[in-house]
């Protein structure tokens, strides 16, 4: 079945340490986008490719970074820069074409500072 | 101002209530409209697009207002599982491609 795979589910950090998101995606689409959402809170953009080797940051980018060395995947790495890294971590992935085009989630990463 | 206001609620309804959500964008030039529902602890699915002439699918309609820059989400005959967070999704223009910018998300609670 085609899809979203985010890994892993749930993730302990210890301050000062960076970690990886995993984020696959086996539908061919072009776009992918990494999203934070906090309690109450809605989706705020991290970062955003529209193709291989390109990506942008988006509207809460600092203290995160990510690379796009294969259409299939986007991971997304949390730095100690981040001030307030626990959150919920979603990637999503669209075609990138045309106007009407919805977004496709995974399910998501539970990241904890400890 | 946000690019996506929602109010958050919650609506609280009695199961068979009909309910409606507004949400205003702030971007006049954006083209396309959706409406995502989110559980808790899980991640957004798309309930509808929302096209101009306004559409449904059961007892879901959605309607959209360029005029006004506001889409709406009426729910008929509520169920239990019709409780969760509502988010409007508007794709903003992003140089050749457009990003889906978010709502906080409108909470219902059916109760029996």
């Amino acid at each position: 079945d085609g899809g979203i795979t985010q890994s892993p589910k749930y993730l302990f950090r210890k301050e000062g340490q960076n970690v990886t998101l995993s984020c696959e995606q086996n539908l061919n689409h072009d776009a992918m986008y990494w999203y934070r959402q906090d309690p109450g809170q809605g989706l705020r953009l991290i970062y955003y490719s529209q193709i291989v080797n390109d990506f942008q940051k988006g509207d809460i980018a600092e203290g995160y970074s990510v690379s796009r060395e294969k259409k299939e995947s986007f991971p997304l790495t949390v730095t100690s820069a981040q001030k307030n890294p626990t959150a919920f971590y979603l990637c999503a992935s669209s075609t990138g074409q045309g106007t009407n085009t919805e977004a496709f989630f995974g399910q998501g990463t539970r990241l904890t500072v400890v | 101002r946000k690019e996506v206001e929602q109010d958050p609620g919650p609506f609280n309804v009695p199961e068979g209530a009909t309910v409606a959500f507004n949400c205003t964008y702030s971007n006049s030039a954006s083209q396309s409209f959706f409406w995502y529902r989110q559980d808790c602890r899980k991640e957004p699915k798309l309930l509808m697009s929302v096209y101009s002439s306004g559409n449904e699918d059961g007892r879901f309609t959605a309607q959209l207002n360029r005029a006004s820059q506001y889409i709406s989400l009426l729910i008929r005959d509520s169920k239990l599982s019709d409780s969760a967070t509502y988010l409007c999704v508007v794709n903003k223009r992003a140089g050749g491609s457009y990003i889906p910018t978010f709502g906080r998300g409108t909470s219902l609670i059916v109760h029996p």
